[in-house]
């Protein structure tokens, strides 16, 4: 089967850092995508790794390692505008290479 | 980069009729496209899977026959939500598979689509 998981929810400061955790348990794998989704839209895409180690993109960087099943997002020097859902996603090519995502986390900015 | 367009992005019906949702790839060729549903503070639910050419693949639990759909082209897959009911409102997205290594290897969803059914 297949289980992603990640924390529901995470707070916090305008300025900050904060490290959303991703951990996957999947037959196969082929990439874990990052998605930020803001209320009511659609997921628009952060990251890719297929790799071991640490994608940097500006504020956001992603990080991998397959032989721990691990990813996390980074996010840096906070803004509001980052108040959003951040859904981790593993492709799994023995499931048609389809996307399974995890529950989701929602962060919240403050202040 | 490459774009993906859904519409409509909100469409109110009546209950018992047909409601269909159409989701293009702009700039490249999605041989596979993704259906998915999602509820209000839930991760996305994948629907099905559909292939250019061919029959689309549902997941366990998602009806066939009420929720069609349909890959004619390269470029665009629809979703038909029939004889829909209230408990079909939902925020339906599409995503569509980029490919290679100038797209970054990468899937795009599409814009969303509410669909409210009265």
């Amino acid at each position: 089967g297949q289980n992603i998981d990640q924390p529901t929810e995470m707070t916090a400061t305008e300025g900050a850092i904060v490290q959303i955790n991703c951990t996957y348990q999947t037959s196969g794998f082929n990439g874990l995508f990052w998605y930020q989704q803001h209320a009511g839209e659609a997921p628009t895409f952060l990251s890719y790794n297929v790799l071991d180690g640490l994608e940097e993109k500006g504020r956001f960087s992603s990080f991998l390692s397959r032989s721990k099943g691990y990813s996390y997002l980074l996010l840096k020097e906070l803004q509001m505008k980052d108040s959003a859902s951040y859904l981790c996603a593993v492709r799994d090519p023995a499931a048609g290479n389809k996307l399974t995502f995890g529950g989701g986390t929602r962060v919240l900015v403050k202040p | 980069g490459a774009v993906v367009s859904q519409h409509p992005s909100r469409v109110i019906c009546k209950s018992g009729t047909s409601v269909k949702i159409e989701c293009r790839s702009l700039d490249f060729q999605a041989t596979t496209m993704f259906w998915y549903r999602q509820f209000p503070k839930q991760s996305l639910m994948l629907m099905a899977t559909s292939n250019e050419g061919s029959k689309a693949t549902y997941e366990q639990g998602v009806e066939k026959d009420k929720f069609l759909i349909n890959h004619a082209s390269l470029t665009l897959s629809t979703l038909t939500v029939t004889s829909a009911h209230p408990e079909d409102s939902s925020f339906y997205i599409c995503s569509a598979y980029a490919g290679g290594a100038d797209s970054g290897n990468t899937i795009y969803f599409g814009e969303g689509s509410w669909l409210t059914v009265v």
